[in-house]
């Protein structure tokens, strides 16, 4: 079975970067796309975007582009989501989750949440 | 905001049958599939429904869904008390150019 492990909880400081990953074991992980959904304290779903490992095609969600950071290292099978200046409002949960049916797929295999902190 | 709408809450007693919908327009759910996740309390969510009617191998036949037009609604069946979760519509948005979510509805077992 296909399974999504993302890297541990942070804390960090407005104004600090940070990267969070997620570790796809499958060998299927380059034709899948690789998406971001954050979920803020108590409240719903959000898609960030997505990344095609095996060429980094990479699509965002308007209100997400030039907010964070989408990549990839397709030999060790993870994703990326990066910041480079945390915001308190960045706080929350950020899941990785496979598309399935190309980049307007349905996410089918979930990783089991990142969660982020950030202090001001 | 998001761009589809759901009912908050929905409430039932156990075995009974209770209904979310999932409001959205001609961009939406109107020209994508809709699917459906569920998320227990403090775990990612999973998908419940996907092409607008089909369930995954696992998901119990008391859950099904439906498409007309720009909405689609969620029916559980013989609810019982896993059930309690809050459950997301979603679909591809081909006027934002991204994956939405709906607002969600939080499914209580009385």
């Amino acid at each position: 079975e296909v399974q999504l492990v993302q890297s541990g909880a942070e804390v960090k400081k407005a104004g600090e970067s940070l990267i969070i990953s997620c570790e796809v074991s499958a060998d299927s992980f380059p034709t899948y796309w690789i998406g971001w959904v954050r979920q803020m304290p108590g409240k719903g779903l959000e898609w960030l975007g997505l990344i095609y490992p095996d060429d980094s095609d990479t699509r965002y969600s308007p209100s997400f582009q030039g907010q964070v950071t989408i990549s990839v290292d397709k030999s060790i099978r993870t994703a990326y989501l990066q910041w480079s200046s945390l915001k308190a409002s960045d706080t929350g949960t950020y899941f990785c989750a496979r598309a399935f049916g190309g980049s307007t797929g349905w996410l089918d295999f979930w990783g089991q949440g990142t969660l982020v902190t950030v202090s001001s | 905001q998001s761009v589809l709408t759901q009912p908050p809450s929905v409430s039932g007693t156990p075995g009974q049958r209770v209904t979310i919908s999932c409001s959205g327009s001609r961009s939406n759910i109107g020209s994508n599939f809709a699917q459906w996740y569920q998320q227990v309390p403090g775990t990612a969510p999973t998908v419940l429904i996907h092409t607008n009617n089909q369930r995954p191998s696992g998901v119990p036949d008391r859950f099904s869904a439906s498409k007309s037009g720009t909405s689609a609604s969620l029916a559980i069946s013989g609810l019982q008390s896993e059930d309690e979760a809050e459950y997301y519509c979603a679909t591809w948005d081909d006027s934002l150019k991204g994956y939405v979510f709906g607002t969600g509805t939080k499914v209580t077992v009385l």
